[in-house]
C-alpha cells in the first residue's frame, strides 16, 4: 500500500533563512511525487512534481524539491523564505499505474518577519 | 485561479439533510476528483470520474454519491448528514485521469457545516 508521511506538523523559520519541509513515502515501484500549497480559505495549488530524471525538481515561487530514492524522501526546499510563504504544505504520492493520489497530513509553515 | 469552479462556497445544514455540491472542471479536462478535508482525517480521496464514468473509489461513505454529466461537470451528493460530515470538500480536475504523472488542479472548495 502506498503512504506518505510529513513528520512535522509545523515548521517555523525566519524570513530570509532557508526552509525545508520534510516528506517521506512508501510505494511499490518508482513513485510520482507532488507538492501542493494551501493558503487560508483557498484550494490546493500545485507547486512541483517529480516524475523521473533529475533528482532536483524546480517549481513555482522559487521552491524546489529533492528526490532521494534510497531514503524514500522528497523534501521541499527554498533558499530564502518569505513571510508570504506561510501556508499549509502537502506532499502527495501516486504509484505507477494507480489512479489514487495519497496526500500527507500537511505541514504548516510559519515564516516570521 | 486554477480554472476549477465549485459551488456553493459555504453550506450550512442540519443533521439528516441532503446536499449537493457542484464542480466544473478546467476547460478540456475530462477527469474530476472529489476530496474531503477535515481536521482529524486530513485530505481524503473520495472518488474519481473520467468522461462520465466512475474510475476510482476511495474512502467514500455509502451515504455519499457522485456523478459526472455529459458536459463534464460533476456533483457530489451527501445524504443523511451527520455532524462528522462537516468538512471542506474539494474538487480537482485533470486532463485524462490516467494517473501517473498527471497533475490535478484543485477548486476553491465548499465548506460544509452540519448543525
Amino acid at each position: 500500500a502506498q503512504s506518505v508521511a510529513q513528520p512535522e506538523d509545523q515548521v517555523n523559520v525566519a524570513e530570509g533563512n532557508p526552509l525545508t519541509v520534510k516528506c517521506t513515502y512508501s510505494v511499490s515501484g518508482n513513485p510520482y511525487l507532488f507538492w501542493y500549497v494551501q493558503y487560508p480559505n483557498r484550494g490546493l495549488q500545485f507547486l512541483l512534481k517529480y516524475i523521473t530524471g533529475d533528482n532536483l525538481v524546480k517549481g513555482s515561487y522559487g521552491f524546489e524539491a529533492e528526490f532521494n530514492k534510497s531514503q524514500t524522501s522528497f523534501h521541499l526546499k527554498k533558499p530564502s523564505a518569505l513571510v508570504s510563504d506561510s501556508a499549509l504544505y502537502f506532499c502527495a504520492v501516486r504509484a505507477p499505474g494507480s489512479f489514487k493520489t495519497i496526500f500527507g497530513a500537511g505541514t504548516r509553515l510559519f515564516v516570521k518577519a | 485561479d486554477s480554472g476549477v469552479t465549485q459551488t456553493p462556497k459555504h453550506l450550512i445544514t442540519a443533521t439528516g439533510q441532503r446536499v449537493t455540491l457542484r464542480c466544473s472542471p478546467r476547460s478540456g479536462d475530462l477527469s474530476v476528483y472529489w476530496y474531503q478535508q477535515s481536521l482529524d482525517q486530513g485530505l481524503q480521496f473520495l472518488i474519481q470520474y473520467y468522461n462520465g464514468e466512475e474510475r476510482a473509489k476511495g474512502n467514500i461513505l455509502e451515504r455519499f454519491s457522485a456523478q459526472q454529466f455529459p458536459d463534464l461537470h460533476s456533483e457530489l451528493n451527501l445524504s443523511s448528514l451527520e455532524l462528522g460530515d462537516s468538512a471542506l470538500y474539494f474538487c480537482a480536475s485533470s486532463v485524462s485521469g490516467t494517473g501517473g504523472q498527471e497533475t490535478q488542479y484543485f477548486g476553491p472548495g465548499t465548506r460544509l457545516l452540519v448543525l
